[in-house]
């Protein structure tokens, strides 16, 4: 069964630093992984989406890696500002047996501050 | 383009009752997926439907079911309510069912908040 691990919990940095995201999955067989945010309340947005083929895709100020072999996904957030609160979680699709469901399985996230 | 859309938004039941949630999935999309969230599960995905045939099922009781109709909006029903069935649900749409060797994202709704008391 995939098991999906985001460090840290929660962060609180001031506006304009530099942060990375982790994520960890226990089950390297997957075929992508999406990166998501969540506002309070809300329901998701998905951010960036990486093919099991791929080592990184960017969007703006985003940055997410994938080292597939080694279960592991990074978000990388660039100059950040306080509109980028909010919680943010990865999902990998696939790998493990999952009792036959064929859903994304998600991490708790991480609860993401930016002050002004 | 309209997004996902999820009705009714808020929803309060007592234990017991039965409850159905609406989905329209974002136009020209056919795989629509359900998921539950709540603090201390986090997101769990319940199935998945394309073309009004359930494709996938998570790890749920029989109380959590679901149908597709012919223009690929979705309904998920609970029956026999239960406290622990409190949550925020989820759905998801998708053009192709088979996102394993595409770009395809997931798209999701805002979600319909159900309180059971």
């Amino acid at each position: 069964k995939q098991e999906v691990t985001q460090i840290p919990a929660a962060l609180s940095v001031p506006e304009g630093e530099n942060l990375v995201l982790n994520c960890s999955f226990t089950d390297s067989a997957i075929y992508n992984l999406q990166w998501f945010r969540q506002d309070p309340g809300k329901g998701l947005t998905s951010l960036l989406l990486i093919q099991s083929s791929q080592r990184e895709q960017t969007s703006g100020r985003l940055n997410a890696s994938l080292d597939k072999s080694s279960g592991r996904s990074t978000l990388y957030i660039a100059a950040s500002q306080p509109g980028d609160s909010a919680t943010y979680l990865c999902a990998p699709y696939g790998g493990g047996s999952g009792g036959g469901a064929d859903g994304l399985t998600f991490g708790k996230g991480t609860h993401l501050i930016i002050q002004p | 383009k309209a997004g996902v859309t999820q009705t009714p938004r808020y929803l309060i039941k007592t234990r017991g009752q039965q409850v159905t949630l609406s989905c329209s999935p974002i136009s020209g999309h056919r795989s629509v997926s359900w998921y539950q969230q709540t603090p201390g599960q986090g997101l769990q995905f319940l199935f998945e439907y394309f073309s009004e045939t359930q494709r996938n099922k998570g790890n749920f009781p029989g109380r959590f079911s679901g149908r597709q109709f012919s223009n690929s909006r979705s309904e998920m029903n609970v029956s026999t309510l239960e406290l622990g069935d409190s949550a925020l649900y989820l759905c998801a749409s998708s053009r192709d069912r088979d996102r394993k060797t595409t770009n395809e994202k997931l798209f999701f709704g805002s979600g319909t908040q159900l309180s059971v008391l």
